[in-house]
């Protein structure tokens, strides 16, 4: 089986300070792993992904998130949060195997960002 | 160059009708995915398409279906409209598929039933 579970439906930051969004998974074989954002009225856009190269991964915007194995997690992080980071992240993963794959949405986290 | 067009952007239906939305991937990607958003599921994977055939689907009833047309151009289609049905449906393209590769996402077509 396989599942993604993002521990914040919603997370609220000052501007300036760290973002940390939290995302564990399950799955069977070695995954791929996305952060995805969703700006309102938007499509997703694709933020950084982790394909069994360098654990820690930096994806555009300043974001970054690191693999960790042996905790099945795969965190978000910013060290500074601009008022443009307000939106819906989701965490994706995907398993292939043999002629199949499948893909899973987290539930997504909604950050706010205030003044 | 020009990103992942869907139309229509908003339509509003009734119980009982059929709907078909379209959706034009970035030129050279061959695989187009699309995806149901609610507020009460989230995002959930309808089905993808790769080079007209379809690869991998998700679990929805069959009255949900797909094609694929030789210029990578994507229908789906919901017949039989039921008010559960009335979500945001997103589509997305890629140059090697949903499971290997990065997603293009259009900007969704919002479909209301009532």
């Amino acid at each position: 089986a396989q599942s993604v579970t993002q521990l914040d439906s919603h997370v609220s930051v000052s501007e300036g300070t760290p973002v940390l969004l939290r995302c564990n998974y399950s799955s069977s074989y070695s995954p791929s792993l996305f952060w995805y954002v969703q700006h309102p009225n938007k499509g997703l856009q694709l933020l950084l992904k982790y394909t069994s190269a360098a654990t820690l991964v930096k994806g555009i915007n300043g974001f970054e998130a690191e693999f960790k194995k042996s905790e099945t997690s795969f965190h978000l992080t910013k060290p500074s949060a601009h008022m443009s980071d307000a939106a819906e992240y989701f965490c994706v993963v995907t398993t292939s195997s043999s002629n199949d794959y499948k893909l899973s949405f987290g539930a997504g986290t909604t950050v706010t960002v205030r003044a | 160059k020009a990103g992942v067009t869907q139309t229509p952007r908003y339509l509003i239906k009734t119980r009982g009708q059929q709907v078909t939305l379209s959706c034009s991937p970035i030129s050279g990607h061959r695989s187009v995915s699309w995806y149901q958003q609610t507020p009460g599921q989230g995002l959930q994977f309808l089905f993808e398409y790769f080079s007209e055939t379809q690869r991998n689907k998700g679990n929805f009833p069959g009255r949900f279906s797909g094609r694929q047309f030789s210029n990578s151009r994507s229908e789906m289609n919901v017949s039989t409209l039921e008010l559960g049905d009335s979500a945001l449906y997103l589509c997305a393209s890629s140059l090697e598929g949903v499971d290997t590769g990065e997603l293009f996402f259009g900007e969704g077509s919002r479909l209301t039933v009532l």
